[in-house]
């Protein structure tokens, strides 16, 4: 089955800095990647997603990349603010899974200091 | 868009109980998923179902659990004879009846065994 890792696990910018989030994934043949911000205590929020029929996707200050040769993707947050602070997951499905079940990395928690 | 919701939002029992949850999805989505989440991972992949099908399930899925959807619309899921290790978020989500669609998932139930 899938297996998807994620780093790093913590990460702390200063407001305003970039930020970075990159997941590998082991099926080649997955083919959709969301990306999930869960605050605490919150539901899982799909901010993002890529297909693989695509290289990158932008929507005002996130942007995600996909390398299908490399079987990586990343997250790139600029201009961050103290409300991006969350937990932050990526995920992949697709491919072989028919019923498009997600397979999660196992987090990045976000702190971006004021 | 009313969103997925989910019942109970906190469940506290005792080990060896039975206790149940309830997922109303989006309305017009086919797909609805259930996910468990522990502290600090990220989701992991339950059950999945198609209308009223039950298409596939986990290996985390233990005899003791068991999910339906009746008509196709909202769905429960039962575990029974709760163990500490059940203690979890309870995650559904839902989407539309086509690949690759976004899942949107709901508030979950946190479920805590004495």
């Amino acid at each position: 089955g899938e297996n998807v890792e994620q780093h790093p696990s913590t990460l702390s910018v200063q407001e305003g800095d970039s930020a970075v989030i990159k997941c590998t994934y082991s099926d080649s043949a997955s083919n959709y990647f969301p990306w999930y911000k869960q605050e605490l205590g919150k539901r899982p929020q799909l901010i993002i997603d890529i297909r693989s029929n695509v290289g990158e996707k932008k929507d005002q200050r996130i942007a995600v990349t996909l390398n299908k040769t490399a079987k990586h993707f990343s997250l790139h947050i600029t201009e961050t603010q103290p409300e991006d602070s969350a937990v932050y997951f990526c995920a992949a499905s697709g491919g072989n899974n028919a019923g498009n079940m997600l397979t999660f990395g196992g987090g990045t928690r976000l702190m971006v200091k004021p | 868009d009313t969103g997925v919701s989910q019942n109970p939002r906190h469940k506290i029992t005792k080990r060896g109980q039975n206790v149940t949850f309830r997922c109303d999805p989006i309305s017009e989505h086919n797909r609805l998923y259930w996910y468990r989440q522990t502290l600090g991972q990220g989701p992991e992949f339950l059950t999945y179902f198609q209308n009223e099908a039950q298409l596939e399930k986990s290996r985390l899925l233990s005899d003791r659990f068991s999910a339906e959807r009746p008509k196709g619309s909202f769905s429960t899921l039962e575990i029974q004879r709760t163990e500490q290790g059940d203690s979890a978020m309870y995650l559904c989500a839902s989407s539309r009846d086509r690949s690759n669609q976004p899942q949107h998932f709901g508030d979950g139930t946190r479920l805590s065994i004495l």
